[in-house]
C-alpha cells in the first residue's frame, strides 16, 4: 500500500518568514495530493490540493509543488502569520477509491 | 446540514463495552469515510462508503469494528468489546465527489478506561 513520509515533524518560524513542509510517497500510481490544516482540538480542513498532471499550484500565500519523478511534494507558506500555527498533514491517493493515506503531520509554530 | 456532524463529541466507556459513533454527512454527499486519529498521528483510514455499500473496509483493524450506512446518509461506526487501545478521535468525512478533498466532522473522542 501507499506510504507517506512527512518532514519536519515540528517547524518553528518567525512571523513573516516562509515555511516549507515536505512529503514523499511510495505508490507511483498516486495522482491526488491534498493538504490539510488542523488547529488544536479542531477538525482537519482542506487548504490546497494538487493533481499529478500539474507541477505547481498557488492560492494566495500558500503553494504546493509536485515532483512525480522523485515522488515528493511540498507545501510552501509565505509571509507566515501567527494564525498559520497548526498541524499540517499531507496525503496521497490514487484513482479508483481516492482514499488518501496521510503523513504524520507537521506542527508549525509561528512566533509573533 | 451545513457541515459533517458527529455525535457524541466525547465518549468514555469501560473496557469490554460496546459503543456506537454516529456521523451525519453533508446533505447529498454520497461518499463517506471513517478515520481514526491517535495523538500526534495523521488520520488513519478505516472504511469508505459509496452510497449504502462499504466500498472499501480494508482499514478496519479487526472484526470488533463494523460500520453501516443503511440509507446512504447517516453512518454508524460500531465497536464491540472495546479495548484501551481503541482510545482515539474517530473522524468522519464526506464528499460529493470522491476525486476531490472532502469535509471532515469534528470527531468523536473515544476514551476506553
Amino acid at each position: 500500500g501507499e506510504n507517506v513520509e512527512q518532514h519536519p515533524s515540528t517547524l518553528s518560524v518567525q512571523e513573516g518568514d516562509s515555511a516549507v513542509i515536505k512529503c514523499t510517497y511510495s505508490d507511483s500510481a498516486s495522482n491526488y495530493f491534498p493538504w490539510y490544516k488542523q488547529e488544536l482540538g479542531k477538525r482537519p480542513q482542506l487548504i490546497i490540493d494538487i493533481r499529478s498532471n500539474v507541477g505547481e499550484k498557488k492560492d494566495q500565500r500558500i503553494a504546493v509543488t509536485l515532483n512525480k519523478t522523485a515522488k515528493h511534494f511540498s507545501l510552501h507558506i509565505t509571509e507566515t502569520q501567527p494564525e498559520d500555527s497548526a498541524v499540517y498533514f499531507c496525503a496521497a491517493s490514487r484513482g479508483g477509491s481516492y482514499i488518501p493515506t496521510f503523513g504524520r503531520g507537521t506542527s508549525l509554530i509561528v512566533h509573533p | 446540514g451545513a457541515g459533517v456532524s458527529q455525535t457524541p463529541s466525547n465518549k468514555v466507556t469501560e473496557k469490554g463495552k460496546y459503543v456506537e459513533l454516529r456521523c451525519d454527512p453533508i446533505s447529498g454527499h454520497t461518499a463517506l469515510y471513517w478515520y481514526r486519529q491517535s495523538l500526534g498521528q495523521g488520520p488513519e483510514f478505516l472504511i469508505y462508503f459509496q452510497g449504502t455499500g462499504a466500498a472499501d473496509d480494508s482499514g478496519l483493524p479487526n472484526d470488533r469494528f463494523f460500520a453501516v450506512r443503511p440509507e446512504g446518509s447517516v453512518s454508524t461506526l460500531k465497536i464491540q468489546r472495546t479495548e484501551r487501545g481503541d482510545s482515539a478521535v474517530y473522524l468522519c468525512a464526506s464528499s460529493a465527489d470522491k476525486r476531490y478533498g472532502y469535509t471532515f466532522g469534528s470527531g468523536t473522542r473515544l476514551t476506553v478506561v
